[in-house]
Order: structure tokens, then sequence, then C-alpha cells
């Protein structure tokens, strides 16, 4: 089967760090994606992990495990404007779709 | 600029009233895809196309119709609109599948009453 989980809710503290983990079940996916999505609006591309490991991009880094079924979004010094929901997504249907988890909704307190 | 749009950004209509929401990209994507995201419930995939003159259907498509006549345009039709309808509506598109990043155009706010 193909399932994604990620956790609800968090908040953190304007230039603080905060890792948003997804874990999947899933027979096929061959990388994990990340967006972002302000309230109302579109959801945008931040990340896509085909190989195992960390990559960097900014304040912003994403985390693949393959074996272990497990991802993270690493936010770095925190800003206001990244409140906001954070989906993560995997290949599935044999490349036809992509699998979305429920996303977290991030809250960045001053 | 490389954009996926659609229209009408909202829409009110009432129960039964045919409608249909656009959506066009001019990045000669083969992939497209609607999507509607309701509270609790996540972006759900309603259709895809992987290229002109192939559709499928997604996880709900129940009470929707879709069409890709050409490459770059991929309405939305709802025959008979109920309110269990009104929904945030996406379209996306990408190169060639579901595997590529998938850009969305802004979205569309249907009520149905």
């Amino acid at each position: 089967g193909q399932n994604i989980d990620q956790p609800t809710e968090m908040t953190a503290t304007e230039g603080a760090i905060v890792q948003i983990n997804c874990t999947y079940q899933t027979s096929g996916f061959n990388g994990l994606f990340w967006y972002q999505q302000h309230a109302g609006e579109a959801p945008t591309f931040l990340s896509y992990n085909v190989l195992d490991g960390l990559e960097e991009k900014g304040r912003f880094s994403s985390f693949l495990s393959r074996s272990k079924g497990y991802s993270y979004l690493l936010l770095k010094e925190l800003q206001m404007k990244d409140s906001a929901s954070y989906l993560c997504a995997g290949p599935g249907g044999n490349n036809r779709k992509l699998i979305w988890g429920l996303g977290t909704s991030l809250a960045v307190n001053p | 600029e490389a954009q996926v749009t659609q229209n009408p950004r909202y829409l009110i209509t009432v129960t039964g009233k045919k409608l249909t929401v656009t959506c066009s990209q001019n990045m000669n994507h083969e992939y497209m895809s609607w999507y509607r995201q309701d509270p609790g419930l996540g972006l759900r995939q309603i259709y895809y196309s992987m290229n002109v003159e192939v559709t499928d259907k997604g996880d709900v498509p129940e009470g929707y119709k879709v069409s890709r006549k050409e490459k770059r345009n991929f309405p939305l039709i709802l025959e008979s609109p109920s309110p269990n309808q009104t929904s945030l509506y996406f379209c996306a598109s990408s190169l060639a599948s579901g595997s590529y990043e998938q850009y969305f155009g802004p979205g569309t706010r249907l009520t149905v009453t």
C-alpha cells in the first residue's frame, strides 16, 4: 500500500529551527517531494529527494531514507512568512500520480 | 512567464447548473491533473491526463468529467453540481508524469448552494 503520514500541526519561534517529519509505507516510491502551501494559495515546490541523504537549499533542507520510509524537511532561521502548510508527496501508481500527505500546518510565533 | 492559469477564480452557483472550470498551461507539459482540497482531507486527485486524448480517473472522479483535446488545456466539467462539490480546486501540470515537479494553478474556490 501507499500511505503517507505527517504531523498535523507544529509551532515554532521566529529564528529557531524546526524539523517536519514524513513517514511512508510504500511499494515503488522512487523519491519524495516537499511542497509549501500558504493558506488559500496553491502549493509550491520546495524539494525532491531521489537519493538517500540530506539536500540543502538555502534555509530549507530535506532528508530521505528510502530503506526506512522516512523523510524530513528542516527549516532554519525561521521567519514569520514560513507559517504555512508543508506537504510531503511521493510518486505512486507507476508514476502516474502523486500520493499526498495531509500536510503539517506550521505556525511561527514572534 | 511559465504558468498554469485557471478560470474562474471564484464561483458561486446553484445545484444542477452545469459549469466548466478551465485550465491552461504554457510549458508544453505532457501531464495535467485536477485536485480538490477540503479541510482535513488534503489534496485529492480527481482526474489526470498523461497526454492529449489520454485521461484517467483519480481518487474522487464521481460527478466530474474532463477532456484533453489539446496539450495546453484540461477543463474540468461539473455536469450537475451538488453542494458536496463545494471545494477549492487546483489544476496542475508536470513535464511527463507524476514523478516530476508539479506546477499548480492559483485555484478555483467553488461554492454550490
